[in-house]
């Protein structure tokens, strides 16, 4: 149980262009989901915090016109990368924490977006 | 500062040995603490949690809080080349719920056969 997709697993994009992340939990309901990004040999950085029906919260930094997060299921959230850059490119992981459950958080595969 | 210190490493450790992975937090509000290893290209998966000072063990694995050093660890005993990965520290301000984690940077470890 407790398993988290992402969709697609790797993307390469033009510059320019917007590209959509899929997470769904898939035995699960998750009232909230976070995004993270990883850059090579760093850590995971938190990007926004996503719940279901309402506005994502963002992290200090994190530009929220570029990134567009859409949570409109408790099973679903969508991360747009709009206009997306070379600098764009990195590591895209989602994890979902169930609707009730107590702390702990399922990560998704990750999705390697490049842009070039 | 960083909010979650880890030594990069790499930390080499013969295979069988003891391998040790230490982590400072700045945030004395933190209350959670998890280790997470993560695989080359893969996302991270969990190993401990930890929420009182002292130790906690689950079979090979050993963490250790101090919270008023500020100072979580992470002990494998008898390492195995599979343990070889990347060992991220998260902390938390809150014990239970959706909970916004913020990670070090990780160290990377390598158990030589």
């Amino acid at each position: 149980g407790a398993v988290v997709s992402q969709h697609p697993s790797r993307v390469i994009c033009k510059s320019g262009t917007s590209v959509k992340i899929e997470c769904r939990s898939l035995d699960f309901q998750a009232t909230t989901m976070f995004w993270y990004r990883q850059f090579p040999k760093q850590s995971l950085m938190l990007m926004a915090t996503s719940n279901e029906g309402s506005k994502a919260t963002y992290e200090q930094g994190v530009e929220k016109d570029k990134f567009l997060i859409n949570h409109a299921s408790l099973t679903l959230s969508t991360l747009t990368v709009t206009s997306a850059h070379p600098e764009d490119s990195s590591f895209y992981i989602c994890s979902a924490h169930q609707t009730g459950g107590d702390f702990e958080q399922y990560f998704g595969p990750g999705t390697r977006l490049t842009v070039t | 500062q960083k909010e979650v210190e880890q030594n990069s490493g790499p930390l080499s450790v013969p295979e069988g040995a003891i391998a040790s992975l230490n982590c400072t937090y700045s945030d004395r509000g933190s209350q959670s603490f998890f280790w997470y290893r993560q695989y080359s290209g893969k996302s991270p998966e969990l190993i401990m949690f930890i929420y009182s000072n002292g130790d906690k063990e689950d079979g090979r694995f050993t963490a250790q809080l101090n919270k008023a050093s500020q100072y979580v660890s992470l002990l494998i005993r008898d390492s195995q080349p599979s343990d070889s990965a990347t060992y991220l520290c998260a902390v938390s301000p809150i014990i239970q719920g959706a909970q916004k984690l913020v990670f070090g940077q990780g160290t990377r470890l390598t158990i030589n056969p």
